[in-house]
C-alpha cells in the first residue's frame, strides 16, 4: 500500500450521469495530482494542488471538474463524459518540494 | 515525440537474467524516476535520481543518468516473475509542482 486509496476502483456509466472520484492521502503530502492513463498512451497530467489551491489544469475539458476541500482528498467529477474519456484515472501525492510521488490504485473508468 | 520515451516497448526474459530498460528525454532535468506499474493498477516509485547524480542502487535495481547524452537505463539484476510489470520513467522539470513527465513505458516479461 501507498499511503493513498482512491475510490471506487471501478465505475461504468453513461454518457449522461455525473459521478465522482474519491482520493485519499493521510501522508502529510501538501500537494496533490490527478493522472489519465488510456490505453498505448503516456500518463497525462489533468491536475495539480498545492495546498488546496489548483496550481496545474492541463487544458482538461470542463466535464471533468477537481475539488479539494483539505489537503488529505481530492475529489474529480464528472459529467457528460464521451466514451474516449474510459482509462484508468490516477490520483498521486507529494511532498511541496521533494517530487516523488505516491500513487493510488486507481479507478478504472468505463463510458457507455 | 514526448519528452520522456522508454525502449524497448516490450522485453521478454527468463527468470535469472537480466533485464535493462533504457530512457531519454529531450530537455534539462530536476531528476528522472522510475515507476513500475502491474497490469491496471497504480504506480509504484521505484528510484529517484538527481540530475547531479550518475549512478543509484536499490537493492537489484540500478539505474544510470546520463546528462549528455539525455538518457537513463534501468538494470533489474536476477530477475524474478514477479518482476513482471510495466516499467516507466518520469522526467521532473524542476519547480515546487512536482509535474513529472512520464513516457509510455516499457512492458517486462519475466518467465518462469
Amino acid at each position: 500500500e501507498t499511503g493513498v486509496t482512491q475510490t471506487p476502483r471501478h465505475l461504468v456509466m453513461g454518457m449522461t450521469n455525473k459521478k465522482s472520484l474519491k482520493c485519499e492521502q493521510h501522508l502529510g503530502h501538501n500537494a496533490m495530482y490527478w493522472y489519465k492513463q488510456s490505453a498505448k498512451k503516456p500518463l497525462e497530467l489533468m491536475f495539480v494542488y498545492n495546498f488546496k489551491e489548483q496550481t496545474e489544469n492541463n487544458s482538461v475539458p470542463s466535464r471533468f471538474s477537481p475539488e479539494c476541500p483539505n489537503s488529505s482528498h481530492l475529489f474529480l467529477h464528472l459529467h457528460t463524459l464521451q466514451p474516449e474519456d474510459s482509462a484508468l484515472y490516477l490520483c498521486a501525492s507529494s511532498q511541496d518540494e521533494i517530487t516523488e510521488a505516491f500513487f493510488g490504485q486507481g479507478t478504472r473508468l468505463t463510458v457507455v | 515525440s514526448q519528452q520522456g520515451e522508454e525502449d524497448p516497448q516490450a522485453l521478454s526474459i527468463q527468470e535469472g537474467e537480466n533485464a535493462t530498460m533504457n530512457c531519454s528525454y529531450k530537455t534539462s532535468i530536476n531528476n528522472l524516476q522510475w515507476y513500475r506499474q502491474n497490469s491496471g493498477r497504480g504506480l509504484v516509485h521505484l528510484i529517484l535520481i538527481r540530475s547531479n547524480e550518475r549512478e543509484k542502487h536499490s537493492g537489484r535495481l540500478r539505474v544510470t543518468l546520463d546528462t549528455s547524452k539525455k538518457s537513463s537505463s534501468l538494470l533489474i539484476t536476477a530477475s524474478r516473475a514477479a518482476d513482471t510489470a510495466s516499467y516507466f520513467c518520469a522526467t521532473d522539470l524542476g519547480g515546487s509542482q512536482g509535474n513529472l513527465i512520464f513516457g509510455k513505458g516499457t512492458k517486462l516479461s519475466v518467465k518462469p
